[in-house]
Protein backbone atom coordinates (compact mmCIF):
# COMPACT_ATOMS: atom_id res chain seq x y z
CA UNK A 1 0.00 0.00 0.00
CA UNK A 2 1.17 3.71 -0.79
CA UNK A 3 1.96 5.45 2.14
CA UNK A 4 3.60 8.65 2.93
CA UNK A 5 5.35 9.28 6.33
CA UNK A 6 6.67 13.22 7.53
CA UNK A 7 8.63 13.70 10.90
CA UNK A 8 9.18 15.36 13.05
CA UNK A 9 5.32 15.91 14.17
CA UNK A 10 5.99 19.15 15.12
CA UNK A 11 8.84 21.60 15.28
CA UNK A 12 9.79 24.36 17.28
CA UNK A 13 12.68 26.84 16.08
CA UNK A 14 14.73 29.83 16.70
CA UNK A 15 14.62 32.82 14.34
CA UNK A 16 17.55 32.09 12.28
CA UNK A 17 17.84 28.47 13.42
CA UNK A 18 17.61 26.32 10.23
CA UNK A 19 16.97 22.97 10.34
CA UNK A 20 15.52 20.10 7.78
CA UNK A 21 11.52 17.99 7.71
CA UNK A 22 11.83 14.84 6.57
CA UNK A 23 9.11 13.24 4.54
CA UNK A 24 9.60 9.08 3.62
CA UNK A 25 7.44 7.85 0.99
CA UNK A 26 6.48 3.84 -0.08
CA UNK A 27 5.02 4.07 -3.44
CA UNK A 28 4.66 2.12 -6.55
CA UNK A 29 6.56 4.01 -8.59
CA UNK A 30 6.80 7.67 -8.25
CA UNK A 31 5.18 10.31 -10.61
CA UNK A 32 5.90 12.93 -8.31
CA UNK A 33 5.98 14.70 -4.72
CA UNK A 34 4.90 17.33 -3.71
CA UNK A 35 5.54 20.03 -0.92
CA UNK A 36 2.98 22.17 0.29
CA UNK A 37 2.25 24.95 3.26
CA UNK A 38 -0.98 24.88 5.30
CA UNK A 39 -1.70 28.06 7.68
CA UNK A 40 -4.36 27.35 10.15
CA UNK A 41 -7.89 27.79 8.60
CA UNK A 42 -6.44 27.36 5.08
CA UNK A 43 -5.93 24.99 1.92
CA UNK A 44 -2.80 24.09 1.39
CA UNK A 45 -0.43 26.28 -0.54
CA UNK A 46 1.61 24.43 -3.31
CA UNK A 47 5.51 25.04 -2.99
CA UNK A 48 7.29 22.63 -5.17
CA UNK A 49 7.67 19.87 -7.39
CA UNK A 50 9.94 17.03 -7.73
CA UNK A 51 9.98 14.03 -9.96
CA UNK A 52 13.19 12.26 -9.72
CA UNK A 53 16.24 11.23 -7.28
CA UNK A 54 18.97 14.10 -7.32
CA UNK A 55 16.40 16.89 -8.14
CA UNK A 56 16.26 20.44 -6.03
CA UNK A 57 14.19 22.88 -6.18
CA UNK A 58 14.43 26.22 -4.17
CA UNK A 59 12.14 29.43 -2.67
CA UNK A 60 13.13 31.87 -0.68
CA UNK A 61 14.52 29.94 2.39
CA UNK A 62 13.09 26.99 1.35
CA UNK A 63 14.67 24.31 -0.54
CA UNK A 64 13.42 20.99 -1.16
CA UNK A 65 15.34 17.63 -1.93
CA UNK A 66 14.62 13.86 -3.21
CA UNK A 67 16.18 10.80 -2.75
CA UNK A 68 14.61 7.13 -4.02
CA UNK A 69 12.85 6.66 -0.73
CA UNK A 70 12.65 10.34 0.63
CA UNK A 71 12.09 14.24 0.38
CA UNK A 72 13.71 17.03 2.82
CA UNK A 73 12.61 20.66 3.18
CA UNK A 74 15.39 22.63 4.12
CA UNK A 75 14.42 25.40 5.99
CA UNK A 76 17.13 28.24 6.19
CA UNK A 77 17.65 31.27 8.55
CA UNK A 78 13.76 30.63 9.67
CA UNK A 79 11.69 34.15 9.98
CA UNK A 80 8.29 33.81 12.16
CA UNK A 81 6.41 33.81 9.36
CA UNK A 82 7.11 30.63 7.96
CA UNK A 83 5.43 29.26 10.53
CA UNK A 84 2.60 26.68 9.36
CA UNK A 85 1.95 23.09 8.73
CA UNK A 86 4.26 21.66 5.87
CA UNK A 87 2.17 18.77 4.10
CA UNK A 88 4.38 16.12 1.69
CA UNK A 89 2.37 14.33 -0.81
CA UNK A 90 2.58 12.01 -3.56
CA UNK A 91 1.17 11.04 -6.82
CA UNK A 92 1.84 7.45 -7.40
CA UNK A 93 2.78 5.93 -11.15
CA UNK A 94 0.30 3.32 -11.52
CA UNK A 95 -2.37 4.74 -13.18
CA UNK A 96 -3.95 6.41 -10.66
CA UNK A 97 -5.06 9.72 -10.12
CA UNK A 98 -5.33 10.31 -6.22
CA UNK A 99 -2.08 12.17 -4.50
CA UNK A 100 -1.37 10.78 -0.91
CA UNK A 101 -0.70 13.21 2.21
CA UNK A 102 1.39 12.47 5.19
CA UNK A 103 0.23 13.90 8.17
CA UNK A 104 2.47 17.48 8.30
CA UNK A 105 4.90 18.87 9.89
CA UNK A 106 3.75 21.57 12.27
CA UNK A 107 6.80 24.25 11.70
CA UNK A 108 6.88 26.77 14.43
CA UNK A 109 9.60 29.34 14.81
CA UNK A 110 9.85 31.81 17.56
CA UNK A 111 10.95 35.31 16.86
CA UNK B 1 -3.13 34.61 -9.83
CA UNK B 2 -5.92 32.37 -10.95
CA UNK B 3 -7.50 30.31 -7.87
CA UNK B 4 -9.87 28.12 -6.14
CA UNK B 5 -12.98 29.14 -4.70
CA UNK B 6 -15.21 27.17 -2.57
CA UNK B 7 -18.66 28.40 -0.50
CA UNK B 8 -20.00 28.43 1.72
CA UNK B 9 -16.88 29.31 4.42
CA UNK B 10 -18.33 27.24 7.14
CA UNK B 11 -21.73 25.13 7.27
CA UNK B 12 -23.60 24.24 10.05
CA UNK B 13 -26.05 21.37 9.59
CA UNK B 14 -28.46 19.18 12.00
CA UNK B 15 -27.49 14.92 11.66
CA UNK B 16 -29.69 13.27 8.40
CA UNK B 17 -29.68 16.56 6.64
CA UNK B 18 -28.37 17.12 3.05
CA UNK B 19 -25.34 19.47 2.42
CA UNK B 20 -24.04 20.33 -0.82
CA UNK B 21 -20.59 21.77 -1.21
CA UNK B 22 -19.93 24.29 -3.59
CA UNK B 23 -16.38 25.05 -5.53
CA UNK B 24 -15.37 27.19 -8.53
CA UNK B 25 -11.72 25.42 -9.52
CA UNK B 26 -8.87 27.18 -12.09
CA UNK B 27 -10.68 27.73 -15.47
CA UNK B 28 -8.81 26.15 -17.43
CA UNK B 29 -8.24 22.85 -15.05
CA UNK B 30 -9.79 19.64 -16.28
CA UNK B 31 -9.01 17.59 -13.22
CA UNK B 32 -11.11 18.05 -10.13
CA UNK B 33 -11.08 16.89 -6.74
CA UNK B 34 -12.21 16.38 -3.15
CA UNK B 35 -10.08 15.97 0.05
CA UNK B 36 -11.41 16.41 3.79
CA UNK B 37 -9.19 16.35 7.05
CA UNK B 38 -10.78 16.37 10.33
CA UNK B 39 -9.23 18.53 12.78
CA UNK B 40 -5.78 17.63 13.63
CA UNK B 41 -5.64 14.57 10.86
CA UNK B 42 -4.24 13.77 7.36
CA UNK B 43 -5.86 15.56 4.42
CA UNK B 44 -7.41 12.53 3.26
CA UNK B 45 -8.11 11.91 -0.87
CA UNK B 46 -12.52 11.26 -1.15
CA UNK B 47 -12.55 11.57 -4.93
CA UNK B 48 -10.94 12.19 -8.62
CA UNK B 49 -13.39 13.74 -11.20
CA UNK B 50 -12.29 13.72 -15.33
CA UNK B 51 -14.40 14.27 -18.53
CA UNK B 52 -17.85 14.64 -16.47
CA UNK B 53 -17.02 11.22 -14.69
CA UNK B 54 -15.72 9.38 -11.32
CA UNK B 55 -11.93 8.30 -12.53
CA UNK B 56 -11.40 7.53 -8.96
CA UNK B 57 -13.01 7.34 -5.43
CA UNK B 58 -11.38 6.55 -2.03
CA UNK B 59 -13.60 3.91 0.68
CA UNK B 60 -14.84 7.14 2.50
CA UNK B 61 -16.43 8.38 -0.39
CA UNK B 62 -19.33 5.99 0.12
CA UNK B 63 -23.26 6.19 -1.72
CA UNK B 64 -24.01 9.03 0.84
CA UNK B 65 -21.59 10.75 -1.72
CA UNK B 66 -22.20 12.49 -4.79
CA UNK B 67 -20.50 14.82 -6.91
CA UNK B 68 -20.88 16.66 -10.00
CA UNK B 69 -19.89 19.51 -12.45
CA UNK B 70 -23.48 20.83 -13.48
CA UNK B 71 -22.13 23.56 -15.29
CA UNK B 72 -18.81 24.59 -17.09
CA UNK B 73 -17.17 26.45 -13.75
CA UNK B 74 -19.14 24.63 -10.86
CA UNK B 75 -17.97 21.71 -8.99
CA UNK B 76 -20.02 20.25 -5.90
CA UNK B 77 -19.78 17.82 -3.60
CA UNK B 78 -23.56 16.39 -1.84
CA UNK B 79 -23.63 14.52 1.34
CA UNK B 80 -26.75 13.35 1.76
CA UNK B 81 -27.52 12.15 4.99
CA UNK B 82 -25.02 13.67 7.26
CA UNK B 83 -23.45 11.94 10.02
CA UNK B 84 -21.60 13.45 13.34
CA UNK B 85 -18.34 11.63 11.28
CA UNK B 86 -18.59 13.75 8.67
CA UNK B 87 -17.73 17.14 10.74
CA UNK B 88 -14.20 18.14 9.00
CA UNK B 89 -12.59 20.57 6.45
CA UNK B 90 -13.30 19.89 2.94
CA UNK B 91 -10.94 21.33 0.41
CA UNK B 92 -11.64 21.54 -3.26
CA UNK B 93 -8.69 20.88 -5.62
CA UNK B 94 -7.96 21.11 -9.14
CA UNK B 95 -5.43 20.62 -11.45
CA UNK B 96 -3.65 21.14 -15.16
CA UNK B 97 -3.45 18.44 -17.75
CA UNK B 98 -0.11 17.52 -17.56
CA UNK B 99 0.52 14.08 -15.70
CA UNK B 100 2.43 15.40 -12.76
CA UNK B 101 0.31 18.86 -12.37
CA UNK B 102 -0.02 19.75 -8.49
CA UNK B 103 -3.33 20.15 -7.19
CA UNK B 104 -4.00 23.75 -6.13
CA UNK B 105 -6.33 23.45 -3.43
CA UNK B 106 -9.37 25.82 -2.37
CA UNK B 107 -9.69 27.56 1.35
CA UNK B 108 -11.89 24.76 2.19
CA UNK B 109 -15.92 24.81 3.17
CA UNK B 110 -15.73 23.67 7.12
CA UNK B 111 -18.86 21.49 7.65
CA UNK B 112 -20.15 20.62 11.38
CA UNK B 113 -22.59 18.24 11.62
CA UNK B 114 -25.11 18.61 15.10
Amino acid sequence: EDQVTQSPEALRLQEGESSSLNCSYTVSGLRGLFWYRQDPGKGPEFLFTLYSAGEEKEKERLKATLTKKESFLHITAPKPEDSATYLCAVQARTGTYKYIFGTGTRLKVLA
Amino acid sequence: EPEVTQTPSHQVTQMGQEVILRCVPISNHLYFYWYRQILGQKVEFLVSFYNNEISEKSEIFDDQFSVERPDGSNFTLKIRSTKLEDSAMYFCASRGQGDRSPLHFGNGTRLTVT
